[in-house]
């Protein structure tokens, strides 16, 4: 199975500053077909997910452009460019290259 | 508006059963994939169980293999999740979700239906 590996579990932030997100696979996640199949979701307290990024760094719709993904690979980084209060929650990467296995969350508060 | 909306699920004890369900509007629902991804209650997300647009492709987790089927009915715009032989570590909050294809498109989600097994 695809390991998934976020980095850090816990993410204070002061608002309007830039956060950062790390995701690591145990494996290459280029497909075959070669597209990288690495999405990144959001979840607040008592919602359901909502997926931000699909395919390392493709936008999904109406998600704010402060929201940004990169990667290849093996390693893969979500970045916020300026953190508001809204974004509070828990982010999980998920890779679907290999089935579908997400990382374990970061959990962004505000400082 | 897309929709997707769970139903189904309860207090059962172990080796119980159960059937959520999923109803979607919005989107052409035989045009997706759909699956089904669980979360227990403070924990992260785990994937269970996928079905192709008309049902003839069924894939699951290791951990629910043999126990749940996963099924649909596209003239009801509606996906299933039969849980048999259920055991404590299946409670969980069940969510279904859709798919373009087979690769976790995971646009849209329901707001999700617990399961709680205990006796």
């Amino acid at each position: 199975d695809v390991v998934m590996i976020q980095s850090p579990l816990s993410l204070p932030v002061t608002l309007g500053q830039p956060a950062s997100i790390s995701c690591k696979s145990s494996q290459s996640l280029v497909h075959s077909d070669g597209n990288i199949y690495l999405n990144w979701f959001h979840q607040r307290p008592g919602q359901s997910p909502r997926r931000l990024i699909y395919k390392v760094s493709n936008r999904g719709s109406g998600v704010p452009d402060r929201f940004g993904g990169s990667g290849s690979g093996t390693d893969f980084t979500l970045k916020i460019s300026g953190v508001e209060a809204e974004d509070v929650g828990v982010y999980y990467c998920m890779q679907g290259t290999y089935w579908y296995t997400f990382g374990q969350g970061t959990k962004l508060e505000i400082k | 508006e897309v929709q997707l909306v769970e139903s189904g699920g309860g207090l059962v004890q172990p080796g119980g059963s159960l059937r959520l369900s999923c109803a979607a509007s919005g989107f052409t629902f035989s045009g997706y994939w759909m699956h089904w991804v669980r979360q227990v209650p403070g924990k992260g997300l785990v994937w269970v169980s996928r079905i192709n647009n008309d049902g003839s492709t069924t894939n699951y987790a290791d951990s629910v293999q043999g126990r749940f089927t996963i099924s649909r009915d596209n003239a009801k715009n509606t996906l299933y999740l039969q849980m048999n032989s259920l055991r404590a570590e299946d409670t969980a909050v069940y969510y279904c979700t859709r798919d373009d294809a087979d690769w976790g498109y995971f646009d849209y989600w329901g707001q999700g239906t617990l399961v709680t097994v205990s006796s």
